[in-house]
C-alpha cells in the first residue's frame, strides 16, 4: 500500500523569506513523487515531479523539492516566498508499476503575509 | 488544448435524486482518474480507467456511486440516488504513461440539500 503524510495543516511565512512544506511518503518499490498547487475554486496544477535521477528537482513558479530515499521525504522549497505563493499545496506518491494511480496527502495551506 | 473539461461546474440537487457528471479527458491521454474533495477527507481517489477500462474502483464509496467510460473522450460519474454527504467538489484528471503528471479539470462543485 502506498500512502502520504504533510504533517502540517499550515505554513505560515513572511514574504521574502524561505519556505519549506513538508511531506513524507510510504511506498513499494520505487516512487513517483509530485507536488500540486490548489488555488481557491480551482483544480489541482502540477508544479513538480520526481521520478528518477536527480535528488533535486526545480519546478514552476520557482518551487523545487529534495528527495531523500533514507527519510522517505520530498519537501518542497523556494528561497523566497511571495504573497501569491498562498494556497494549498500537495504531495503525491505512485509506484513506478503500471497501473497504479497518485495518491494525495491531505495537503498543506501556505500563508505568506506581506 | 483546452485541458481536462468537466461538466457541469455546479450541481444542486435534493436528496434522492440522480446526478452524473461529466468529463473529457486531454485527447492522447490513456488514463482517466475520478477523485472526490471535501474538507474532511481532502482528496480521495475514487475510480480510474486505462485505456477505458476500469482498474480500480476501491474507492467508490458505495453502490450508489458509478463509473462508465464509453470511448477515449468522455467518461461519466453518476450517483443515484443522491444523499446530503456526497456533497463535495468532484474532480476529474488525465494523464499520459506511468511517470506522467495529471492534469486536473476544474472540479464539479456538487451540492446535495
Amino acid at each position: 500500500a502506498q500512502s502520504v503524510a504533510q504533517p502540517e495543516d499550515q505554513v505560515n511565512v513572511a514574504e521574502g523569506n524561505p519556505l519549506t512544506v513538508k511531506c513524507t511518503y510510504s511506498v513499494s518499490g520505487n516512487p513517483y513523487l509530485f507536488w500540486y498547487v490548489q488555488y481557491p475554486n480551482r483544480g489541482l496544477q502540477f508544479l513538480l515531479k520526481y521520478i528518477t535521477g536527480d535528488n533535486l528537482v526545480k519546478g514552476s513558479y520557482g518551487f523545487e523539492a529534495e528527495f531523500n530515499k533514507s527519510q522517505t521525504s520530498f519537501h518542497l522549497k523556494k528561497p523566497s516566498a511571495l504573497v501569491s505563493d498562498s494556497a494549498l499545496y500537495f504531495c503525491a506518491v505512485k509506484t513506478n508499476q503500471a497501473g497504479t494511480a497518485l495518491i494525495f496527502g491531505k495537503g498543506t495551506t501556505l500563508s505568506v503575509s506581506s | 488544448d483546452a485541458g481536462v473539461i468537466q461538466s457541469p461546474r455546479h450541481e444542486v440537487t435534493e436528496m434522492g435524486q440522480e446526478v452524473t457528471l461529466r468529463c473529457k479527458p486531454i485527447s492522447g491521454h490513456n488514463s482517466l482518474f475520478w477523485y472526490r474533495q471535501t474538507m474532511m477527507r481532502g482528496l480521495e481517489l475514487l475510480i480510474y480507467f486505462n485505456n477505458n477500462v476500469p482498474i480500480d474502483d476501491s474507492g467508490m464509496p458505495e453502490d450508489r456511486f458509478s463509473a462508465k467510460m464509453p470511448n477515449a473522450s468522455f467518461s461519466t460519474l453518476k450517483i443515484q440516488p443522491s444523499e446530503p454527504r456526497d456533497s463535495a467538489v468532484y474532480f476529474c484528471a488525465s494523464s499520459a504513461g506511468t511517470g506522467g503528471g495529471y492534469t486536473f479539470g476544474s472540479g464539479t462543485r456538487l451540492t446535495v440539500v
